[in-house]
């Protein structure tokens, strides 16, 4: 199993430029999640989905779109890159929860840089 | 919405025992608790979840007192790689837009 995976890790984008945030994971998860974490805080939920073609917003949605046409998949994708929006992604996912009752599984990351 | 306190750092030697303990003063009938560790440039790695009383994992016990408003991680006999951020975590499935992880604990473990 290669667990959750996210590319790429590193990007730097201008303001203003879109791109989309890859995720995957081969456990068969049905819930996965995108965070954001900024320096020296803790993480915040972005989105989320409880299965193929169900997602809803986390603490912090704005600027963010998501969809969930597969299980094994979870794009997050930046309409319209701004400077704030510059911290490193996580993406996560677990059996039948959102890691409360359930372990969640994390991707390595993408640290993401808007100019 | 169930917020929650840490203290921001701890320090700590090699080999004692190390409690870390999580304020939740409004957590609900439905909220469990979780703590994950995350070090730099990783994700969070889950460590341990309970819901009351005590829970011991091989890597941890979770201390969770009959108000259940607080919770105490206890990593016993610490070393060097145990140096992270810990972060506890209070909601339950369905919870969504509720979860959040805080600011966590940053312990240094020293010999």
């Amino acid at each position: 199993n290669a667990g959750v995976t996210q590319t790429p890790k590193f990007q730097v984008l201008k303001t203003g430029q879109s791109m989309t945030l890859q995720c995957a994971q081969d456990m068969n998860h049905e819930y996965m999640s995108w965070y954001r974490q900024d320096p020296g805080m803790g993480l915040r939920l972005i989105h989320y989905s409880v299965g193929a073609g169900i997602t809803d917003q986390g603490e912090v949605p704005n600027g963010y779109n998501v969809s969930r046409s597969t299980t094994e998949d979870f794009p997050l994708r930046l309409l319209s890159a701004a400077p704030s929006q510059t911290s490193v992604y996580f993406c996560a996912s677990s059996y039948d929860g959102l890691g409360v009752t359930d372990t969640q599984y994390f991707g390595p990351g993408t640290r993401l840089t808007v100019l | 919405l169930a917020k929650t306190t840490q203290p921001i750092s701890m320090d700590s030697y090699e080999g004692q025992e190390v409690n870390i303990t999580c304020s939740h003063n409004n957590i609900a009938t439905n909220d469990y608790i979780t703590w994950y560790q995350q070090f730099p440039s990783q994700g969070p790695r889950f460590i341990i979840q309970g819901y009351k009383t005590k829970v011991t994992n091989e890597v941890a016990s979770l201390f969770i007192p009959a108000d259940r408003k607080s919770s105490t991680l206890s990593l016993p006999r610490v070393s060097l790689s145990d140096t992270a951020v810990y972060y506890c975590l209070v909601g339950f499935t369905g919870g969504g837009n509720k979860l959040t992880f805080g600011t966590g604990t940053q312990l240094k473990v020293e010999l």
